[in-house]
């Protein structure tokens, strides 16, 4: 079964709004993290947070982890078509292969023009 | 610097095949990942390696082999291409645990 579990599946805004995705994930994590995927492309890291941290803020990327709800969100402010991409939450367990990431299943978003 | 680079981009086998998919690295990082990618699946580990000479299976190890002899390549056998093994395949590398991925392009390759 999967660690991470993203939230919405889909998910489609209109240029110059905000998209909140959502990750749950099951076991105890050191940290984790989110990739963003563009169509026919590798993972592209976004922004990593560990475990003993709340909030982290990269550029108009926000996320938030909440240990005690196993959960994490990241927010995209002022969204552009360029941010048209799946995104992918990362937990690095210590319980998963070799400390590796256990990927979800990603959310797809989509911003209009 | 490269980063992490895949070879080949496509390919198309038949069942029961063989092939070697190809992962290099410019990074000097420790640490190499097989995934592969399917619809709704997110990305699964295959086999990772977290040193030269050093190799293990992850989620979903069977039908391929691994070996890393060097630091800078970590290449992924295919033994008897299945229709299962269908799929998009990422490498990636990280310089250590906890640390952020580094991934390649991918290679998408198709079983018939």
């Amino acid at each position: 079964s999967q660690q991470g579990e993203e939230d919405p599946q889909a998910l489609s805004i209109q240029e110059g709004e905000n998209a909140t995705m959502n990750c749950s994930y099951k076991t105890s994590i050191n940290n984790l993290q989110w990739y963003r995927q563009n169509s026919g492309r590798g993972l592209v890291h976004l922004i990593l947070i560990r475990s003993n941290e709340r909030e982290k803020h990269s550029g108009r990327l926000r996320v938030t982890l909440d240990t005690s709800k196993k959960s994490s969100s990241l927010l995209i402010t002022a969204s552009r078509a360029a941010d048209t991409a799946s995104y992918f939450c990362a937990t690095d367990s210590p319980y998963a292969y070799g400390q590796n990431f256990v990927f979800g299943p990603g959310t797809r978003l989509s911003v209009l023009p | 610097n490269a980063g992490v680079t895949q070879t080949p981009k496509f390919q198309v086998l038949k069942t029961g095949q063989s092939m070697t998919l190809q992962c290099a690295q410019d990074m000097n990082h420790e640490y190499m990942s097989w995934y592969r990618q399917d619809p709704g699946m997110g990305l699964r580990l295959i086999h990772y390696s977290v040193g030269a000479g050093i190799t293990d299976q992850g989620e979903v190890p069977n039908g391929y082999n691994v070996s890393r002899s060097t630091t800078e390549d970590f290449p992924l056998r295919l033994l008897s291409a299945a229709p299962s093994q269908t799929s998009v395949y990422f490498c990636a590398s990280r310089f250590g645990a906890g640390n952020e991925q580094y991934f390649g392009p991918g290679t998408r390759l198709t079983v018939t």
